[in-house]
């Protein structure tokens, strides 16, 4: 079935540094992809919606200057999380939308479990 | 605005016993439901869409537009179903708005 990956799987970092974290739909073309943040214990909460070549379209309440989203192309997103902070520990998880046996579904990613100190 | 309701965030029945998951959601078009599930340290993974009708894994579930749910069924519930179960609407190619999530637990 269809499979999307996440890179890093985990990440610790420092206060002020910046994380990258990409997503890859690997055996189809993802239209759409998500970005998702949940707390733990929590339900996903959506963070970005973007598509293949255009800018990304935020929720209320989520910083597009912290949070920097790049769809590359039909099988790549990365998210970036600028000058993070402890508060910005969470566990993110992208999801790739695209048609595959002639559904169009949504397909998660393992997630990325990021710690800031 | 499309919301996603799940009453109960803790379920726990007995091996055998019959299992609901209440969902209930509001949108003002015509909405693509699905129930995803997330199995302990595993993705999450989708279980069922509303529009294919299927049974998967002995669960169930029907749209009912009058009253504006997506309950999850199943009539005898098993120790392997124990996870957390998110219901999910979406609007066509854009987001996929998820409820809170109901954490099920099977006791044997």
């Amino acid at each position: 079935g269809a499979v999307v990956s996440q890179h890093p799987s985990r990440v610790i970092c420092k206060s002020g540094t910046s994380v990258k974290i990409e997503c890859r739909s690997l055996d189809f073309q993802a239209t759409t992809m998500f970005w998702y943040r949940q707390f733990p214990k929590q339900s996903l909460m959506l963070m970005a919606t973007s598509n293949e070549g255009s800018k990304a379209t935020y929720e209320q309440g989520v910083e597009k200057d912290k949070f920097l989203i790049n769809h590359a192309s039909l099988t790549l997103s990365t998210l970036t999380v600028t000058s993070a902070h402890p508060e910005d520990s969470s566990f993110y998880i992208c999801s790739a939308r695209g048609v595959v046996q002639d559904y169009n579904e949504q397909f998660f990613g393992p997630g990325t479990r990021l710690t800031v100190l | 605005a499309q919301r996603v309701t799940q009453p109960e965030k803790l379920l726990s029945v007995f091996k055998g016993a019959p299992v609901e998951l209440k969902c209930n959601y509001s949108y003002s078009g015509s909405p693509e439901l699905f129930w995803y599930v997330q199995y302990s340290r595993q993705r999450l993974q989708l279980l069922l869409r509303h529009i294919s009708r299927e049974s998967i894994k002995g669960f169930t579930a029907d749209l009912n537009k009058g009253e504006t749910s997506f309950h999850l069924k199943k009539p005898f519930a098993q120790e392997e179903d124990s996870a957390m179960y998110y219901c999910a609407l979406s609007e066509g190619n854009n987001d996929m708005r998820f409820g809170a999530g109901t954490r099920l637990t099977v006791k044997p």
